[in-house]
């Protein structure tokens, strides 16, 4: 079955500078990867989503690429702020099912 | 109602006791999840619904968890004889089904269950 591995767990950077987490997964038939942002005590929420057909795709300040030759993806935060303080999850779906698998999540803090 | 519901919010049972956690998906959405949370993890896959089947149960930790969906709507889920290591927020979520135009899924706000 699919199993995606996420990195790093925890992240800290300073606002305004740039922040990367990394995902992988094994299953090479998955062709959706979607990301979710979960604030304290707040239930997960879609931020930005890519499917297998393209490279990478932008939303203002946040970007995600994928390479599925290497079968990783990633997340890119520019310009970070307060508020982007949060546990974000990697997720991969496989083309013929609806079964989500997320990956164990990065919590990631900007400090003022 | 506007989102996915979830009760209850939260359950404290003694260990050995069988628990039901329900969940009331948005209304259309064919896709239904249920995930476990524990505390300062990721989320664990437990299963999902298409309609009313299953057609993936593997994440289901033992045979003392069990889940069913009827009309397809409102699903529960069952832990019999509850352990310790069961005590976690469990998260439904419910979305379209795949190829649709848009395949986010919603959460609900999850049930913390605390076995003592």
């Amino acid at each position: 079955g699919e199993n995606v591995e996420q990195h790093p767990s925890t992240l800290s950077v300073q606002e305004g500078d740039s922040a990367v987490i990394k995902c992988t997964y094994s299953d090479s038939a998955s062709n959706y990867f979607p990301w979710y942002k979960q604030e304290l005590g707040k239930r997960p929420q879609l931020i930005i989503d890519i499917r297998s057909n393209v490279g990478e795709k932008k939303d203002q300040r946040i970007a995600v690429t994928l390479n599925k030759t290497a079968k990783h993806f990633s997340l890119h935060i520019t310009e970070t702020q307060p508020e982007d303080s949060a546990v974000y999850f990697c997720a991969a779906r496989r083309y013929n099912t609806d079964k989500l698998i997320f990956g164990t999540g990065t919590r990631l803090q900007v400090f003022p | 109602g506007a989102g996915v519901s979830q009760s209850p919010s939260n359950k404290v049972t003694e260990k050995g006791k069988d628990v039901e956690l329900r969940c009331d998906p948005i209304s259309g959405h064919t896709a239904l999840y249920w995930y476990r949370q524990s505390l300062g993890q990721g989320l664990e896959f437990l299963i999902y619904f298409q309609g009313n089947s299953a057609p993936d149960k593997s994440g289901l930790p033992s045979d003392r968890f069990s889940a069913e969906r009827t009309g397809g709507s409102v699903s529960t889920l069952t832990i019999q004889r509850t352990q310790q290591e069961d005590s976690a927020v469990y998260l439904c979520a419910s979305g379209t089904p795949v190829g649709g135009s848009n395949e986010k899924l919603f959460f609900g706000s999850g049930t913390q269950l605390s076995v003592l």
